[in-house]
């Protein structure tokens, strides 16, 4: 199964972007990368996914590197409730594995 | 539409007694995974079931078990609790099974605690 590596944290400021990286080196040809969020005693949100190319939602935009090696979780324009437990997940074929993930706090 | 309802939402059981939870998907949706939750050891799959099927299986004890029902509304049994079974268990719904990459759709979960 595909590992992922992110930050433990990470803090950003108010109304600018947060760019959350993720490492995937032992990603598979046809293995998705997905992005969930979680808030204190909620289950987790779902974000964005994608296999090669570039995504945006009215949520976030995901870059993935052109070798599938890494990508990048892009909220434009952060806000206080955007505060949560971001995780990088590899779907390998049907098993979700989760990370750590990276605790985002956005500052007034 | 409703999202994924999962109850009890606490649970209390004691070392050695089992416990049933359960989880009402979206409707639609034919596929339901559960998650094991601890500050240990994180998120941890447990298992997926698909039209009644269970399709995938992470790597826990055998008294750790599931079943779906006709309606896609699923089950999740633990047997002879242990005081590390204590945990968030989540479960998620998708219209497809989860290697087909829909996306999951998560519960609250419950919180079962064992003493």
């Amino acid at each position: 199964d595909a590992k992922t590596t992110q930050p433990t944290s990470m803090d950003c400021a108010e109304g600018r972007a947060a760019n959350l990286p993720c490492n995937h080196s032992t990603i598979s040809g046809n293995e998705y990368v997905y992005w969930y969020r979680q808030i204190h005693s909620q289950g987790p949100q779902y974000i964005i996914h994608g296999l090669k190319n570039n995504e945006t939602n009215e949520m976030a935009s995901l870059i993935i590197t052109e070798d599938r090696k890494s990508s990048t979780l892009i909220l434009p324009h952060a806000t206080l409730r955007d505060t949560a437990v971001y995780y990088c997940i590899v779907n390998s074929y049907g098993k979700l594995t989760f990370g750590q993930g990276t605790i985002l706090t956005v500052h007034p | 539409k409703a999202g994924v309802t999962q109850t009890p939402r606490y649970l209390i059981k004691t070392r050695g007694q089992q416990v049933t939870l359960s989880c009402s998907p979206i409707s639609g949706h034919r596929s339901v995974s559960w998650y094991q939750q601890t500050p240990g050891q994180g998120l941890q799959f447990l298992f997926e079931y698909f039209s009644e099927t269970q399709r995938n299986k992470g790597n826990f004890p055998g008294r750790f078990s599931g079943r779906q029902f006709s309606n896609s509304r699923s089950e999740m049994n633990v047997s002879t609790l242990e005081l590390g079974d204590s945990a968030l268990y989540l479960c998620a719904s998708s219209s497809t099974q989860v290697r087909d990459n829909s996306p999951l759709h998560f519960g609250n979960g419950t919180r079962l605690t064992v003493t």
